[in-house]
């Protein structure tokens, strides 16, 4: 069955430190693979989607993300934290058979100043 | 502007009753999602929608129904057959093939 594992429950990073958040997929075709990242009481905002081609993914506000496919992965990194960066994330692959997101648990970042 | 809007943004409901969450877009979009949100464990699909007059259940659809009469609008029930609905509701939306999914910003559920 196909699924999202985010390893990491809590992050805590330091202000102008860089970021990695890890995101593993289980699917059995070339998957499309999403970041969204919610801040607290609000909906969910799309960072950045891979669907093919180059696999290194530029998004919004500075994040970027990497598939590779030989470790089943497409983690999501940005090179200096801000304070405005604190949400939580998720990762998400589409699947075609289901028609439907399918979601990791999600990982809270916190930034300290 | 084009998104998605759900109403109310906070939502109690007493035991044993049923309540009526509202989701309207205006992205022209075929496909509609509705997802619960708990603490710990991320987004868990209750129903979608890839048409109108067209619904499929999700994952965890004991307990709520859906109706998709217009290709705006995808309200969810949650009736009093769903246990445990205190929570946060997500509704969503995205074309066909699901290039990517735009959402609401939410419906808290609270029982009293």
């Amino acid at each position: 069955a196909q699924s999202v594992t985010q390893p990491d429950i809590h992050i805590t990073v330091s202000e102008g430190a860089s970021l990695e958040l890890r995101c593993n997929y289980s699917y059995g075709a070339t998957p499309y693979l999403f970041w969204y990242v919610q801040s607290p009481g609000q909906g969910l905002q799309l960072l950045l989607k891979y669907f093919s081609g180059d696999t290194l993914v530029q998004g919004i506000k500075g994040f970027e993300a990497e598939f590779k496919r030989s470790q089943s992965s497409f983690n999501l990194r940005k090179p200096s934290v801000h304070w405005s960066d604190a949400a939580e994330y998720f990762c998400a692959v589409y699947s075609g058979g289901y028609n439907k997101l399918i979601f990791g648990a999600g990982t809270r970042l916190a930034v300290h100043p | 502007d084009g998104g998605i809007t759900q109403s109310p943004k906070y939502l109690f409901r007493k035991e044993g009753q049923n309540v009526t969450l509202s989701c309207e877009q205006n992205l022209n979009h075929d496909a509609m999602y509705w997802y619960r949100q708990d603490p710990g464990q991320g987004l868990r699909l209750i129903y979608y929608s890839q048409i109108v007059n067209d619904f499929q259940k999700g994952d965890i659809a004991e307990g709520y129904s859906v109706s998709r009469e217009k290709k705006e609008s995808f309200p969810l029930t949650v009736t009093s057959a769903q246990k445990n609905p205190t929570a946060f509701y997500l509704c969503a939306s995205s074309t066909q093939g699901h290039t990517e999914a735009f959402f609401g910003q939410g419906t808290r559920l609270t029982v009293v």
